[in-house]
């Protein structure tokens, strides 16, 4: 699975969006960009996954550069409950996931 | 629907004993794989499972055995506990997928070793 780079660390006003970044420059043609969160040490939660188009569901969206090297994942309307750290893992499928550090988002009033 | 089912939730264990963590799913999910995760970490791949009698090893492996007799259960065993495996504990289960898949994990398992 192809390395991620993440900001440790990201703050946002509730209400606002909330614009989390990743680099992926090392990815391949069959690898998808996949985005977890997790809040308070839970079980990670998906947020959403893509493979070149941009991708929007009601949690969120990705957007992929045409190149693939990097994405960005967008809570359109951050709110407290979305404070969590923010994982982007590439993988080519299966149950195999490689998690980084990921970005702790900070949702502050 | 239960989703992903981990127990115990809390175990507080002395060095040297054994255990093993449960793990149900119930959503007939052929994939199936068990991490742990340290303080201040990511999560790291123990075991994982592509379907009842086959199993592999993930990327810290040493210390713990799976076995996968059905679909619906995955558990993972401690044979002799150690205090480096004070960890949080997640299973984690998915269909398999050409065009990708989304994993569902558990709430987790957190183990103490004294």
């Amino acid at each position: 699975d192809a390395k991620t780079t993440q900001p440790p660390s990201m703050d946002c006003a509730e209400g606002r969006a909330a614009n989390l970044p990743c680099n992926h420059s090392t990815i391949s043609g069959n690898e998808y960009v996949y985005w977890y969160r997790q809040i308070h040490s839970q079980g990670p939660q998906y947020i959403i996954h893509g493979l070149k188009n941009n991708e929007t569901n009601e949690m969120a969206s990705l957007i992929i550069t045409e190149d693939r090297k990097s994405s960005t994942l967008i809570l359109p309307h951050a709110t407290l409950r979305d404070t969590a750290v923010y994982y982007c893992i590439v993988t080519g499928g299966g149950n195999k996931l490689t998690f980084g550090t990921g970005t702790q988002l900070k949702v502050e009033l | 629907n239960a989703g992903v089912t981990q127990t115990p939730k809390f175990q507080v264990l002395k060095t040297g004993q054994s255990m093993t963590l449960q793990c149900a799913q119930d959503m007939n999910h052929e994939y199936m794989s068990w991490y742990r995760q340290d303080p201040g970490m990511g999560l790291r791949l123990i075991h994982y499972s592509v379907g009842a009698g086959i199993t592999d090893q993930g990327e810290v492996p040493n210390g713990y055995n799976v076995s996968r007799s059905t679909t619906e259960d995955f558990p993972l065993r401690l044979l002799s506990a150690a205090p480096s495996q004070t960890s949080v504990y997640f299973c984690a289960s998915s269909y398999s997928s050409t065009s990708g898949n989304t994993i569902y994990f558990g709430e987790g398992s957190w183990l103490t070793v004294v």
